[in-house]
């Protein structure tokens, strides 16, 4: 079975700053892997996903996402944060069994700090 | 623009009452999804449907019921048995080729208990 977890709840970051939200993730074969972000009372907005090839995936807004297949981690990445990236950011796996379905992780809580 | 739209934003449900979400995409997708957002638990799938006139069952579907009728529409009808319905109700669409392509969200029904 697909599954993926998102170990932080919330991350902090100042303005300006580096921002990394992980993920990590299971999966019997080749992963299709997604990243949303949701404001306020909104529906989720597509960012970025890695299917095959280069493992440093970009993305809209500025986010990339790299792909490790030895720690099975796809983790968001920001080089400057800004205060209007402060959002919840779910990470999700494809359904393996051909429904495209998604699995999407708990959600991670992104608070840029002026 | 092409979009998904879900009305009514805020619904209110009285004990022993059915509602139903209203669901709608122009985006010629044929895949359609409802999923349940609570707060720390991610966002679940109840129903789904791959093409018009068949849909199935997700991850939490007692409770609630759908309908197919149209490649455009997929509305979801929350019933008298599902006992905990407050939560907010995400509806998503996706093209099915190649199994690759990122669901996109409306911005969603928020349902409560009078």
């Amino acid at each position: 079975a697909q599954s993926v977890a998102q170990p932080e709840d919330q991350v902090n970051v100042a303005e300006g700053n580096p921002l990394t939200v992980k993920c990590t993730y299971s999966v019997s074969g080749n992963p299709y892997l997604f990243w949303y972000v949701q404001y306020p009372n909104r529906g989720l907005q597509f960012l970025l996903k890695y299917i095959t090839g280069d493992n440093l995936v970009k993305g809209s807004y500025g986010f990339e996402a790299e792909f490790n297949k030895s720690q099975t981690s796809f983790h968001l990445k920001k080089p400057s944060a800004l205060v209007s990236d402060s959002a919840l950011y779910f990470c999700a796996v494809r359904d393996q069994t051909g429904a495209n379905n998604l699995f999407f992780g708990t959600g991670t809580r992104l608070t840029v700090i002026p | 623009d092409g979009g998904i739209t879900q009305s009514p934003k805020y619904l209110f449900r009285k004990e022993g009452q059915n509602v139903t979400l209203s669901c709608e995409q122009n985006l010629n997708h044929d895949a359609m999804y409802w999923y349940r957002q609570d707060p720390g638990q991610g966002l679940r799938l109840i129903y789904y449907s791959q093409i018009v006139n068949d849909f199935q069952k997700g991850d939490i579907a007692e409770g609630y019921s759908v309908s197919r009728e149209k490649k455009e529409s997929f509305p979801l009808t929350v019933t008298s048995a599902q006992k905990n319905p407050t939560a907010f109700y995400l509806c998503a669409s996706s093209a099915m080729q190649g199994g690759n392509q990122p669901q996109h969200f409306g911005d969603g029904t928020r349902l409560s208990i009078l």
